[in-house]
């Protein structure tokens, strides 16, 4: 059974601070990490993707993976209100991708 | 930007009553997906379709669902008997173009199935 976790939060953080989410994986065979930002009634939108171990920045967003420990994480620094939303974890291939249940971010302003 | 679309944004039918949800995947993409998400639950898997035939499906993909890419842009997911239980949201997505050196998928805005 391919399982992703996260927290479910939610975690709050105030403007300008770093949020940092994350979550764990069980299936070793998973070749791609993506992070997916989800408003409440809408659809889930692609924010980063990572494939291989370390860092990868863009903009704001920094997703970090470790194979070795079935880890990945997202890291939004100065947090805005607008970034408010769940965040969803998924991981797997090109024929399917398993999500975790999110992350609730509340960014204080 | 080029997006995924779909239709109906909401479908109420009643139980047991056939359904087609209609999705127009992003024009150079060749994998098309469909997930669905109950209600406060998490997004699950349903089904990918890569040169015109199932690449994967999951569990919850059984004999009550069928996908079709009927023309050149359309790509449908049919519930042949419909169950209190589809009440969900419904996503379509697409990925990977010919360079074949990604994977990321790009969802649709859903539609909302109701089954009463």
């Amino acid at each position: 059974q391919k399982e992703v976790e996260q927290n479910s939060g939610p975690l709050s953080v105030p403007e300008g601070a770093i949020a940092s989410l994350n979550c764990t994986y069980s299936d070793r065979g998973s070749q791609s990490f993506f992070w997916y930002r989800q408003y409440s009634g809408k659809s889930p939108e692609l924010i980063m993707f990572i494939y291989s171990n370390g860092d990868k920045e863009d903009g704001r967003f920094t997703a970090q993976l470790n194979k070795a420990s079935q880890y990945v994480s997202l890291l939004i620094r100065d947090s805005q209100p607008s970034d408010s939303a769940t965040y969803l974890c998924a991981a797997g291939g090109r024929r399917a991708l398993t999500f975790g249940s999110g992350t609730r971010l509340q960014v204080q302003p | 930007e080029p997006e995924v679309t779909q239709t109906p944004s909401h479908q109420v039918t009643q139980m047991g009553q056939e359904v087609i949800l209609r999705c127009v995947p992003i024009s150079n993409h060749l994998y098309f997906y469909w997930y669905r998400q109950i209600l406060g639950q998490k997004v699950e898997f349903l089904v990918s379709f890569y040169n015109n035939e199932i690449s994967e499906k999951s569990e919850i993909f059984d004999d009550q669902f069928s996908v079709e890419r009927p023309d050149g842009s359309n790509f449908t997911l049919k519930i042949r008997s419909t169950k209190l239980e589809d009440s969900a949201m419904y996503f379509c997505a697409s990925g990977e173009t010919l360079a074949g050196d990604s994977y990321e998928q790009y969802f649709g805005p859903g539609t909302r199935l109701t089954v009463t």
